[in-house]
Formats: C-alpha cells, structure tokens, sequence
C-alpha cells in the first residue's frame, strides 16, 4: 500500500534560516511526488513536483529513490512561506495520498 | 468556471442528520477526489472517481458516507445519521487525468461541518 510520512507536525524556523519539511513514501514502483501548500485562508494547491525539477519560490526537493524520500528545501526562509505542507504521492490509477503536513513557522 | 467550486462553504447539522456537500469540478477534468481535513489527521482520502471507471471507494470511514458523481461532472458527497466525529473540512478536488501522465490536482475551498 502508499504511504507518505512525514515526521513533523510543526517545523520553527527563524527567517534567513535553512529549512528542509521531510517526507519519506513507501511504493514499490515509479511513483509520482508532489508538494502541496496551502496558505492562510487560501485553498491547498501545488507547489512543485519531483518530475518537473523545478525551484518554486525558491523550494527544492529532490527524489532519492535509495531513501524513499522527498524532502523539501529552502536556503532562506522568509516570513511569507509560513503555511502548511503536505506531500503527496501518485502512481498508475490509485488516487493521490497525502502525508498529515507539517506546519512551517518562520519566525521574525 | 474558473477552479473547483464547493458548497455549501460552511454547514452546522444536528447529530443524526443527513447532509449533503457538492463539488463543480472543472470542466473537462476526469478525476476528482473527496478529501476529509482535520486538525492532527492531515488530508485524509475519501472517494476517487476517474472517467467512467468504478469509483475508488477505499477511503470511505464507514458506510454512512457514499458519494456520486453524475455525468463525469458535478459530484455529491452524502453523510448518513451524522456524528460529532463527521466534523470537519471536506475538500473536493479534480485532475485533468489520472498517472502516469503527470497532473495537478485543483483543490475547491472546502465545505466546513460542524456536528452539534
């Protein structure tokens, strides 16, 4: 069965600093990784996905498929990127299965 | 129009009642999805519909809960003899299509329910 876990509820982290929300995923095939957002009274939507390899506001993640991982990354955190995150994963015709988010702080 | 439409926004029931939420997926999207969202729970899978294939019931916490989706298009969430554990932010969502092809899910703004 999918699975996406990821460790944090509630991530703190002062503005200028490093950040990185985990995500680890449990598929035995080639699945499909995504980050969602969802901003203060906004509705959830995308924020990057692994098979584009993009830089979305200056988010990263990179798949280690070795570590069944998906770990999202910003070298600078700024005030504006305080939201909730959810990693998902997607593969053939399941439906898309989200982790339980992380709620990232950055702290003036 | 222009995204994922939900309503009502907000809905307060009393124990025991029936309730329906309704999602306008976009047009021309194939897949939509049933989402349950509560504090400590995450985004908690209900119900997947993809094209004219049977829907993916899997999520489903008990079955007081069904969902259809007529037409391809407008999607009905019901929840049956409703408890206080019901309440919650029910999003909807929908998909251009399903894996492989690489898609993003267009999410509504969510139906708040509150059991009383």
């Amino acid at each position: 069965a999918q699975r996406v876990t990821q460790p944090e509820k509630l991530l703190s982290v002062f503005k200028g600093a490093p950040v990185e929300l985990k995500c680890n995923y449990s598929y035995s095939g080639s699945p499909e990784l995504f980050w969602y957002v969802q901003y203060s009274r906004q509705r959830l939507q995308l924020l990057l996905r692994h098979i584009s390899r993009e830089s979305i506001k200056g988010f990263t993640a990179d798949l280690n498929k070795g570590e069944t991982s998906f770990h999202l990354k910003k070298p600078f955190a700024q005030e504006e990127d305080s939201a909730m995150y959810y990693c998902a994963l997607h593969s053939g015709n399941t439906p898309l299965v989200f982790g339980k988010g992380t709620r990232l702080s950055v702290i003036a | 129009g222009a995204g994922v439409s939900q309503s009502p926004s907000n809905k307060v029931t009393e124990k025991g009642k029936d309730v329906e939420l309704r999602c306008d997926p976009i047009s021309g999207h194939t897949a939509l999805y049933w989402y349950r969202q509560s504090l400590g729970q995450g985004l908690e899978f209900l119900i997947y519909f993809q094209g004219n294939s049977a829907p993916d019931k899997s999520g489903l916490p008990s079955d007081r809960f069904s969902a259809e989706r007529t037409g391809g298009s407008v999607s009905t969430l019901t929840i049956q003899r409703t408890q206080q554990e019901d309440s919650a932010v029910y999003l909807c969502a929908s998909s251009l299509a399903a894996a492989p092809v690489n898609t993003e899910a267009f999410f509504g703004q969510g139906t708040r329910l509150t059991v009383v």
